[in-house]
């Protein structure tokens, strides 16, 4: 069955420094992997996502992650963060049928 | 289109009382899901539709939960005899194809409150 770990519940940085979200997964099979972002008492916006091919993933709102296959990583990454990136951050694998979710990183972004 | 709408955006109700919620996906989505988010987790399957049938339910989706999608468009949610660990916000999503291609469509959610 599939899953998915983010080892950080809470990241803080500060505006326009780097950020990078770590997401770790374990799937049978070729993974089929996504992030998601929620601000508070929305849904959630698909950010981006990765089937195969180039192993660098570009997303919306200057994103990006790149898939290991090595290291069962996919990895969230923002060269510089700004103070509305502020939101939950989920990583999530998906198959046919359905998508599993982790438990979400928290991000506080400080002036 | 305007995505995927929920309705209500928050409910508040009673112990033992039944509550409905509404979901109305995008209309060339033929597939339909529902899941729930307690606070600090993650959004957790509950089942879902391809078109009007019922797919799959988790088992977390317990005999008091009953979920419908009539006629393959909009879908409902029903708790019978709510209670305090039914507090959490519902999510509707809705897909074109297989979730592996496609990914999700969400609603804003409805939040459920239990007192």
């Amino acid at each position: 069955a599939q899953s998915v770990t983010q080892p950080d519940i809470h990241i803080t940085v500060s505006e326009g420094a780097s950020l990078e979200l770590r997401c770790n997964y374990s799937y049978g099979a070729t993974p089929y992997l996504f992030w998601y972002v929620q601000s508070p008492g929305q849904g959630l916006q698909l950010l981006l996502k990765y089937f195969s091919g180039d192993t660098l993933v570009q997303g919306i709102k200057g994103f990006e992650a790149e898939f290991k296959r090595s290291q069962s990583s996919f990895n969230l990454r923002k060269p510089s963060v700004h103070w509305s990136d502020a939101a939950e951050y989920f990583c999530a694998v998906g198959a046919n049928n359905d998508m599993r979710f982790g438990a979400g990183t928290r991000l506080t972004v400080k002036p | 289109d305007t995505g995927v709408s929920q309705d209500p955006r928050h409910k508040i109700t009673k112990r033992g009382q039944n509550v409905t919620f509404r979901c109305d996906p995008i209309s060339e989505h033929n597939r339909l899901y529902w899941y729930r988010q307690t606070l600090g987790q993650g959004p957790e399957f509950l089942t879902y539709f391809q078109n009007e049938a019922q797919l799959e339910k988790s088992r977390l989706l317990s005999d008091r939960f009953s979920a419908e999608r009539p006629k393959g468009s909009f879908s409902t949610l029903e708790i019978q005899r709510t209670e305090q660990g039914d507090s959490a916000m519902y999510l509707c999503a809705s897909s074109l194809g297989t979730v592996s291609f496609y990914g999700y469509t969400f609603g804003s959610g409805t939040r459920l409150t239990v007192v």
